[in-house]
C-alpha cells in the first residue's frame, strides 16, 4: 500500500502568518491527491482535490502544489478558523491511504 | 443540499456483530460511489471501504476484508456497512462520505462527509 507522510505532525504558529504543509507519497500518485481539514468534534472537510483544485467554497487563501510523491498545502494567512488537523489523502491505489495528520495550533 | 446520516453505532461484545447505515439525501445517490471512512479515538482517518455507484464493485482495507461488507439499496437511498467478528481495534467514529459519479468514481477523493456514528468494541 501506499505510505503518506505528512510534516510536520504539529505547527505552532500566530493568526495571520502564513503556512506551509507537506505531504509525501511512497511512490507516484500522480496528481490523484486530495488534503482535507479537520476541526475538533467535527467531520472531515474536503479542501483540495487534484492536488491543486480548490473544492467549493474553500476560500482562496488555501492552495495546494505537486504531483507525484511531494505535495504541499499552503494556507496564506492563518485565520481562528484554520487551526484544525489536516490530512493529506492519496486515491491513486486500492487501498485508499492517508497521512498521519498536520496539528495547527495557536502559538 | 448533500447530506449523509449515519446511525447504527453502539456498544458490542467482541466476536459479536453490528451493521451501520447512511441516509443520503439532497442529490442522486444511484449515480455515486459511496465510502466508509473510519477514525480511532484520539487518531487520524482509515478509509474502510467503497462501493461502486451500481454496488458491482467493492474495494476493503486489508484490516477489515473477509469481517466487513459494504453493500447499499439505491431504490432507499441507503449505504450500509455490515461488520463482523469485531475486535477491539474496530473501536472508532464510522463515517460514510460520497465518492464520484458512475464515470470517475475509480479515481476520486471523498467529497462530502456525514457527522459519523460511534462504535465501541468491549467486553
Amino acid at each position: 500500500e501506499i505510505v503518506m507522510t505528512q510534516s510536520p505532525a504539529t505547527l505552532s504558529v500566530s493568526p495571520g502568518e502564513r503556512v506551509t504543509l507537506s505531504c509525501r507519497a511512497s511512490q507516484s500518485v500522480s496528481s490523484n491527491l486530495a488534503w482535507y481539514q479537520q476541526r475538533p468534534g467535527q467531520a472531515p472537510r474536503l479542501l483540495i482535490y487534484g492536488a491543486s483544485a480548490r473544492a467549493t467554497g474553500i476560500p482562496a487563501r488555501f492552495s495546494g502544489s505537486g504531483s507525484g510523491t511531494e505535495f504541499t498545502l499552503t494556507i496564506s494567512s492563518l485565520q481562528s478558523e484554520d487551526f484544525a488537523v489536516y490530512y493529506c489523502q492519496q486515491y491513486s491505489n486500492w487501498p485508499r491511504t492517508f497521512g498521519q495528520g498536520t496539528k495547527l495550533e495557536i502559538k | 443540499q448533500v447530506q449523509l446520516e449515519e446511525s447504527g453505532g453502539g456498544v458490542v461484545l467482541p466476536g459479536r456483530s453490528l451493521r451501520l447505515s447512511c441516509a443520503a439525501s439532497g442529490f442522486t445517490f444511484r449515480s455515486y460511489a459511496m465510502h466508509w471512512v473510519r477514525q480511532a479515538p484520539g487518531k487520524g482517518l482509515d478509509w474502510v471501504a467503497i462501493t461502486s455507484y451500481d454496488g458491482s464493485n467493492n474495494y476493503y482495507a486489508d484490516s477489515v476484508k473477509g469481517r466487513f461488507t459494504i453493500s447499499r439499496d439505491n431504490s432507499k437511498n441507503m449505504l450500509y456497512l455490515q461488520m463482523d467478528s469485531l475486535r477491539g481495534e474496530d473501536t472508532a467514529v464510522y463515517y460514510c462520505a460520497t465518492g464520484g459519479s458512475k464515470s470517475v468514481w475509480y479515481y476520486y477523493y471523498m467529497d462530502v462527509w456525514g457527522k459519523g456514528t460511534t462504535v465501541t468494541v468491549s467486553s
